[in-house]
């Protein structure tokens, strides 16, 4: 079945530091990636997508970009803030038979960022 | 538009007892679903519908219950609440069709803190 896997957390950086969290994914045809981020006691809001392979997803200084592959969806922003600090969430979207539709999650990475 | 909203927001339940966690959305979405979140683990999908009168299991659903009678509406059902079951609950809907129509974004409630004791 579908699978997501991303980097072990905690990370925790300094403001104005580069950031970083690995994303690879194992699924069946070609799904759609996504960045979910849930600041603290809220929901998940989405914080970019991408549909199709090579496509580049980015929102609010985020990128990443859709590596088939090296099924990978790695995040990045250069320049991290103290009000980047959340949970990030990498999922895909199933693109056939009984997973379409379905969203499939990795663990999250708590991301800290200290003045 | 309201989005995706849940009640409670939070709840604490005994061991056996039953309840309902609810969930609306005004988007006139078809495809909704329930996910709950445990520590280290990502989210997991409970239930989902595809649309009014179908609904299909998940990843995780054992315990819990689904109907859907409105295109609106996605209550989920403890029916015996165990421990096991202390979790935070997420509803999400998004449009049916595929990624090429821009429509496969779901989108989050703000979730149900459940405690069972």
């Amino acid at each position: 079945g579908d699978s997501v896997t991303q980097m072990e957390g905690p990370v925790t950086l300094s403001e104005e530091a580069f950031l970083t969290i690995n994303c690879t994914y194992t699924a069946t045809g070609y799904p759609s990636l996504f960045w979910y981020v849930q600041y603290p006691g809220e929901g998940l809001q989405l914080l970019l997508k991408a549909t199709k392979a090579d496509d580049k997803g980015s929102n609010k200084g985020f990128e990443a970009t859709y590596r088939k592959e090296t099924t990978s969806f790695h995040l990045e922003k250069g320049s991290v803030q103290v009000s980047d600090s959340a949970v990030y969430f990498c999922a895909l979207s199933g693109a056939g038979g009984t997973s379409y539709g379905k969203l499939t999650f990795g663990q999250g990475t708590i991301l800290t960022v200290h003045p | 538009n309201a989005g995706v909203t849940q009640t409670p927001k939070f709840q604490v339940l005994k061991t056996g007892q039953s309840m309902t966690l609810q969930c609306a959305q005004d988007m006139n979405h078809e495809y909704m679903s329930w996910y709950r979140q445990d520590p280290g683990m990502g989210l997991r999908l409970i239930h989902y519908s595809v649309g009014a009168g179908i609904t299909d299991q998940g990843e995780v659903p054992n315990g819990y219950n689904v109907s859907r009678s409105t295109t609106e509406d996605f209550p989920l059902r403890l029916l015996s609440a165990a421990p096991s079951q202390t979790s935070v609950y997420f509803c999400a809907s998004r449009l049916g069709g595929s990624a090429r129509f821009g429509t496969d974004t779901q989108y989050f409630g703000p979730g149900t803190r459940l405690t069972v004791l």
